[in-house]
């Protein structure tokens, strides 16, 4: 089946720092790949999707590139703020109806 | 505010008990998810509705179920509770055509069974 696989966390920078979050998937067909984000006690945010191969999703600093040679859609920034502490969702979608499948997440934590 | 409005947004409960939780989508969304965000199992697709109609089934359990109502809103009903289930429940809602690029969440619903 689709399954979604993420680096684990926490991941802990400082300011400034570059960020580099994986991500792979396994799915068939041809999916669509996102980056939802959650703040402290929000429900999810879409941050950037791609919905076809070497397509690059951006938002907000923030870039991944769809790989379908390498089923991956790593998220990248290249200067993190305070501000971007946050859980990181990868996540697909594949087949009828939309349906999303997310990754475990990712807990970023910036310092100052 | 993103548009899609769940609540309560806390509830607290204890074994054995049967909550609702309700959701109203975002306006001209009508498609709603419903997801599981636990510690353990990271967010789960449980129920998928659309114009009032089941379109996909996840992980739900057969003590929970759902159903969409014609103004749309969605309600998720889970009985017999246990302390396993105590997590933040997500709906999501998109409009026709969008598909996950038009996912709306709202805040979420804390559910503590004690």
């Amino acid at each position: 089946g689709n399954s979604v696989t993420q680096m684990e966390g926490p991941v802990t920078l400082s300011e400034e720092a570059f960020l580099t979050i994986n991500c792979t998937y396994t799915a068939t067909g041809y999916p669509s790949l996102f980056w939802y984000v959650q703040y402290p006690g929000e429900g999810l945010q879409l941050l950037l999707k791609a919905t076809k191969a070497d397509d690059k999703g951006s938002n907000k600093g923030f870039e991944a590139t769809y790989r379908k040679e390498t089923t991956s859609f790593h998220l990248e920034k290249g200067s993190v703020q305070v501000s971007d502490s946050a859980v990181y969702f990868c996540a697909l979608s594949s087949g009828g109806y939309n349906k999303l499948i997310f990754g475990a997440g990712t807990r970023l934590a910036v310092h100052p | 505010d993103s548009g899609v409005t769940q609540t309560p947004k806390h509830l607290i409960t204890a074994t054995g008990q049967r909550v609702t939780l309700r959701c109203s989508p975002r306006s001209g969304d009508l498609s709603v998810y419903w997801y599981q965000q636990s510690l353990d199992q990271g967010l789960q697709f449980l129920i998928q509705y659309y114009n009032g109609e089941e379109r996909a089934k996840g992980n739900i359990l057969e003590r929970f179920s759902a159903q969409q109502f014609p103004d749309l809103h969605s309600e998720l009903n889970l009985s017999s509770l246990e302390l396993g289930d105590s997590a933040l429940y997500f709906c999501a809602s998109s409009a026709i055509g969008q598909g996950p690029r038009g996912y709306t969440f709202g805040s979420g619903t804390r559910l503590t069974v004690v």
